[in-house]
């Protein structure tokens, strides 16, 4: 069954920093790995979808980097801002069934 | 706009009552799924259509029960519901049911608590 993780959990930063987000899956036989954002009592809206073919991904401040061999991804941003804190969720489409396993999420807090 | 709407937002309800969240898209999405959040597990598959009148399962499905009549809706049904349904549920859609095909469109959420 696939399993995926996030670490941290939590990360809190000064505002200007560049920081990295980790994702592992433990099945690479994906479709694509997608990035979203959530803020407090909103839905999830999507950052960044990488297929398994594709290596990484960039939208602004914002790239995204995929191995799929061995079940990582990460999620870049740079010059982070107050406006980037939200819970930052990945998750993966499995071959094997058109669902997505998601990650608990990192919780990123910006300080002005 | 592009959206995906559900209501109700917020719901308290009782142990056995029939109750029913709807989701619309005004995309003209193949795909639609329901998904619910809980603290400590996650986000987790609850239903998901391919396109109307195609409808299956997902990691959770116990206790639900969903249709899809027409493209645009894919209404969740808790036909007797319990405390441990007590949840965050979200809709979401995308435009292709091709698995792999890209990527989902998510509903504000519904908070429901079941007393």
């Amino acid at each position: 069954k696939q399993e995926v993780t996030q670490i941290p959990a939590a990360l809190s930063v000064p505002e200007g920093e560049n920081l990295v987000l980790n994702c592992s899956f433990t099945d690479s036989a994906i479709y694509n790995l997608q990035w979203f954002r959530q803020d407090p009592g909103k839905g999830l809206t999507s950052l960044l979808l990488i297929q398994s073919s594709q290596r990484e991904q960039t939208s602004g401040r914002l790239n995204a980097s995929l191995d799929k061999s061995s079940g990582r991804s990460t999620l870049y941003i740079a010059a982070s801002q107050p406006g980037d804190s939200a819970t930052y969720l990945c998750a993966v489409e499995e071959t094997s069934g058109s669902r997505l396993t998601f990650g608990e999420g990192t919780q990123l807090t910006v300080n002005p | 706009e592009a959206q995906v709407t559900q209501n109700p937002r917020y719901l308290i309800t009782v142990t056995g009552k029939k109750l029913t969240v709807t989701c619309s898209q005004n995309m003209n999405h193949e795909y639609m799924s329901w998904y619910r959040q809980d603290p400590g597990l996650g986000l987790r598959q609850i239903y998901y259509s391919m396109n109307v009148e195609v409808t299956d399962k997902g990691d959770v499905p116990e206790g639900y029960k969903v249709s899809r009549k027409e493209k645009r809706n894919f209404p969740l049904i808790l036909e007797s519901p319990s405390p441990n349904q007590t949840s965050l549920y979200f809709c979401a859609s995308r435009p292709d049911s091709a698995r792999g095909a890209g990527e989902l469109f998510f509903g504000e959420g519904s908070r429901l608590t079941v007393l």
